[in-house]
């Protein structure tokens, strides 16, 4: 059974630094790219970058409200996914979310995480 | 950025009804458009993949169609667990941007 779970959230004060991991099982990692979606409460999903899978080159993409501030990255070893976050903004509140492709980057995402909640205040 | 427009924002609708939700792209997408179902406090669910293609394990009652820039979600028969949000979501291009939700109630 394919399972993720997000961990790593919490308070943090804005301009601060955070990471997530999204711990994966039940199929190979590897061979998956693996998105973080995110939503604030009681608002929409947002897609926050995906990376690829390293037959894919492993290469990241994000979108436009988090680039330069968040940086992807994984561990095909340990089966875990990263969200590292800085410089954080009272905007990137938001319960964020792992997801697995169905299988190239370009596909729908078709296992989900719990979601782990960021919220950032001072 | 490739903006996606869902319509309506909100439904209602009774068991046994025929919906259909519409998601317009700003611009060509081909068949990169997905569908996802979340419920309350829980991970959006993929649905349908590839515009119309029927994610495994899902309902045959839901179905999508729809190529380019204009796509339709139906549920064929309303069941009371598919009272939920409903996502658009184009992975055509970076960012993969989504529609803004579709919520479906009891009517």
């Amino acid at each position: 059974e394919v399972q993720l779970v997000e961990s790593g959230g919490g308070l943090v004060q804005p301009g601060r630094s955070l990471r997530l991991s999204c711990t994966a099982s039940g199929f190979t990692f590897g061979d998956y790219a693996m998105s973080w979606v995110r939503q604030a409460p009681g608002k929409g999903l947002e897609w926050v970058g995906f990376i690829r899978s390293k037959s894919y080159g492993g290469a990241t993409e994000y979108a436009a409200s988090v680039r330069g501030r968040f940086t992807m990255s994984r561990d095909d070893s340990k089966s875990i996914a990263y969200l590292q976050m800085s410089s954080l903004k009272t905007e990137d509140t938001a319960v964020y979310y792992c997801a697995r492709h169905r299988d190239y980057y370009g596909s729908g995402m078709n296992h989900w995480g719990q979601g782990t909640l960021v919220t950032v205040s001072s | 950025d490739i903006q996606m427009t869902q319509s309506p924002s909100s439904l209602s609708a009774s068991v046994g009804d025929r919906v259909t939700i519409t998601c317009r792209a700003s611009q060509s997408i081909t068949s990169y458009l997905n569908w996802y179902q979340q419920k309350p406090g829980k991970a959006p669910n993929l649905l349908i993949f590839a515009a119309s293609s029927l994610q495994s394990g899902v309902p045959s009652r839901f179905s999508g169609s729809g190529s380019g820039t204009d796509f339709t979600l139906t549920i064929s028969s309303l069941q009371p667990e598919d009272f939920a949000t409903y996502y658009c979501q184009q992975s055509y291009s970076t960012p993969y941007t989504f529609g803004q939700g579709t919520k479906l109630e009891i009517k």
